[in-house]
Formats: structure tokens, C-alpha cells, sequence
């Protein structure tokens, strides 16, 4: 079985700050990370993934997310929030060693003020 | 280059009725996965197709079905629909036997009353 973990429904940060959106996940085998954003009455856009190698993943409009596997987490981050990164972030886990399904946390609302 | 289409993009139902919905891949992909995204929650796998089979299935009841074309289209149908069917039903493509990233479409909206 795997499982997605996102401990905070919201986060709030101020334009201009950092942004961290906390992921740990559970799965038996290789896991295979990913982070989506949603905004309103919309898809799932992919930000980044994590398959292997390097530990630090750079993605899309200047997200990154560090894997940790000692901690089992995934967890997003921006140096510099902009009002436009204010959306719905989902991490998902794939276990890479025999699954194909994707296993979404429940979310995680970011609000960025001006 | 075109993403992932849905259609359509709202649904209303009853109880009861049977629905389908459609999904086109992005171009080069051979791979479609549906999941539910009820609301306020995280997206649900229903299952996935490739080869036009279905390949793995999720956590749902048999009247939920698919079938994906020779072109890799592919249709979602729920028959026997209930209220708690109502969500956000969104479709992903990948290629590489849907071993590489999943892409989604914009999602169809389904709401049975």
C-alpha cells in the first residue's frame, strides 16, 4: 500500500517570502514523487518530479522539492512567493517498483497576500 | 502541441442514469488513467488503460468501466449513478507504457441529483 501525507490544509505566506508545502509519503518499494498545483475549476498541472538521483528537484516557475529518505518526505519549496502561486498543491507517490497508480495527499491550500 | 482533452466539461445526471465520458490523450502518449476528485479531497485512481486493456483497477465498484481505443482515446462509464458520484472526473496520459509523468485534462464535472 502507499499513502500521501500533507500535514497542513493551508499555508499563508506574504508575497516575496519563502514558500514550504510539506510531503511525506509511505510506499513498499521505489517511490516515485510528484507535486501538481490546481487552481480554480481546473486539471492538475505537473510542477516536478522525483525518480532518482540528484536529491534536490527543480520544476516548473521556480519550485523545487527535496527528497528525503530518511524522513520519507517531499516537501516543496519556493524562495520567493508571488501572489500568482496562490492555488491547491497536491504530492502524489507512485511506487515505481511494481504499481502504475498515482496516490494523491489531500491537499494543501496556498495563499500568498500582496 | 495539444494537452489532454475532456468532454464534456459539465455533466448533470439523476440518480440512477448512466453517463460516459471521453478523454484524448496528448499527442505520443499511450497511457490513460481516470481518478475522482470529489470535492475538497485529493484525486482517487479509478484504473488505467493500455494496449485498449484495462490494466489495474482501483478501489471502485464494477459499475464504474472503460475502454480505451486503438487511438488511445479513451471513455469512463458509470452506470447506476448515485449521488456520491458526483465529483470532478479527471483524465491523465503518459507515455513509455505509463511509466513516465501522467498529464492531466482540464476534468469533466459531474453532478447527480
Amino acid at each position: 500500500a502507499q499513502s500521501v501525507a500533507q500535514p497542513e490544509d493551508q499555508v499563508n505566506v506574504a508575497e516575496g517570502n519563502p514558500l514550504t508545502v510539506k510531503c511525506t509519503y509511505s510506499v513498499s518499494g521505489n517511490p516515485y514523487l510528484f507535486w501538481y498545483v490546481q487552481y480554480p475549476n481546473r486539471g492538475l498541472q505537473f510542477l516536478l518530479k522525483y525518480i532518482t538521483g540528484d536529491n534536490l528537484v527543480k520544476g516548473s516557475y521556480g519550485f523545487e522539492a527535496e527528497f528525503n529518505k530518511s524522513q520519507t518526505s517531499f516537501h516543496l519549496k519556493k524562495p520567493s512567493a508571488l501572489v500568482s502561486d496562490s492555488a491547491l498543491y497536491f504530492c502524489a507517490v507512485r511506487d515505481g517498483s511494481n504499481d502504475y497508480k498515482l496516490s494523491f495527499g489531500a491537499g494543501t491550500t496556498v495563499t500568498v497576500r500582496a | 502541441d495539444a494537452g489532454v482533452t475532456q468532454s464534456p466539461t459539465h455533466l448533470i445526471k439523476t440518480r440512477g442514469q448512466q453517463v460516459t465520458l471521453r478523454c484524448s490523450p496528448k499527442s505520443g502518449h499511450d497511457t490513460v488513467s481516470w481518478y475522482q476528485q470529489a470535492l475538497g479531497q485529493g484525486p482517487q485512481f479509478i484504473f488505467q488503460y493500455y494496449e485498449e486493456e484495462e490494466r489495474q483497477r482501483g478501489n471502485f465498484p464494477d459499475r464504474f468501466s472503460g475502454h480505451q481505443f486503438p487511438n488511445y482515446s479513451s471513455e469512463l462509464n458509470v452506470n447506476a449513478l448515485l449521488l456520491g458520484d458526483s465529483a470532478l472526473y479527471l483524465c491523465a496520459s503518459s507515455s513509455l507504457a505509463g511509466l513516465e509523468t501522467q498529464y492531466f485534462g482540464p476534468g469533466t464535472r459531474l453532478l447527480v441529483l
